[in-house]
C-alpha cells in the first residue's frame, strides 16, 4: 500500500524548457511535503517544501503545487538545466516526529 | 562542515553475518533517521530516534536494531544477514520535527549479502 507515488519513472526536457514532476498521494492526514534531488553515488539533497496550507510555494527556479483535493502536487523546474539532471523523490509527512514517506523518483534528463 | 558521517560506504556481507553501520552527525540534531532504498524504489523507514535514549521502529525495522546512546551517533546493527537486505543505506538527520527545511542525508553505505 504505498501512500506516495511518482508514476513517472523517467522524464526528458530540453534545456531551458519547463521539467514538471508529478506526485500523487493517498493520505488526506499528510500536512507536509517535501522533494529532494539525487545524484548518483550521494544522499538525498532537500530541495523545497510546502505546508497543506498553501497551495503553491517558489524557490528560484523551483516551485513546488499542491493540489488537495486531488491529492497531487507536482515540482515545476523552469528554466531546466543539465545540472539538473538527477533523481527526483517526493515525501510526505504527517505528525510530530519528522518522519517521512517517500515515492519512488522520478529521473529527470535534461538534453543539452 | 562534516555534516552527516555514514561509514564504511561499501561492504560485502556473507548470509549469516553481522554488521554495524556507523552514523555520525556534528549538527547537534536530535532528530535522526535510518531509511534504506532499494532499486526503482523510495526510500523506506527503518527506525528513527527524536533523542538520545529514545528510539522507535519505522516501515521496515525487521532484521535490525538500533541505539542512540549519544546525540551525535545513530548506529544501524544487522544481525543475521540475509540476501533481502542488499541495499542502500542512508542515514539522515534534523534539528526538530520541523520538516518545512527538511533532512540532512548522509552519502550512503552500499551493502551487498552474498
Amino acid at each position: 500500500d504505498q501512500q506516495v507515488k511518482q508514476n513517472s519513472p523517467s522524464l526528458s526536457v530540453q534545456e531551458g524548457r519547463i521539467s514538471i514532476l508529478n506526485c500523487d498521494y493517498t493520505n488526506s492526514m499528510f500536512d507536509y511535503f517535501l522533494w529532494y534531488k539525487k545524484y548518483p553515488a550521494e544522499g538525498p539533497t532537500f530541495l523545497i517544501s510546502i505546508s497543506s496550507i498553501k497551495d503553491k510555494n517558489e524557490d528560484g527556479r523551483f516551485t513546488v503545487f499542491l493540489n488537495k483535493s486531488a491529492k497531487h502536487l507536482s515540482l515545476h523546474i523552469v528554466p531546466s538545466q543539465p545540472g539538473d539532471s538527477a533523481v527526483y523523490f517526493c515525501a510526505a509527512s504527517s505528525g510530530n516526529t519528522g518522519k517521512l514517506i517517500f515515492g519512488q523518483g522520478t529521473t529527470l534528463q535534461v538534453k543539452p | 562542515n562534516a555534516g552527516v558521517t555514514q561509514t564504511p560506504k561499501f561492504r560485502i556481507l556473507k548470509i549469516g553475518q553481522s554488521m554495524t553501520l556507523q552514523c555520525a552527525q556534528d549538527m547537534n540534531h536530535n532528530y535522526m533517521y535510518w531509511y534504506r532504498q532499494d532499486p526503482g524504489m523510495g526510500l523506506k523507514l527503518i527506525y528513527y530516534s527524536v533523542g538520545a535514549g529514545i528510539t522507535d521502529k519505522g516501515e521496515v525495522p525487521n532484521g535490525y536494531n538500533v541505539s542512540r546512546s549519544t546525540t551525535e551517533d545513530f548506529p544501524l546493527r544487522l544481525e543475521l544477514a540475509a540476501p533481502s537486505q542488499t541495499s542502500v543505506y542512508f542515514c539522515a538527520s534534523t534539528p526538530t520535527a520541523e520538516r518545512l527545511y527538511g533532512y540532512t542525508f548522509g552519502s550512503g553505505t552500499r551493502l551487498t549479502v552474498v
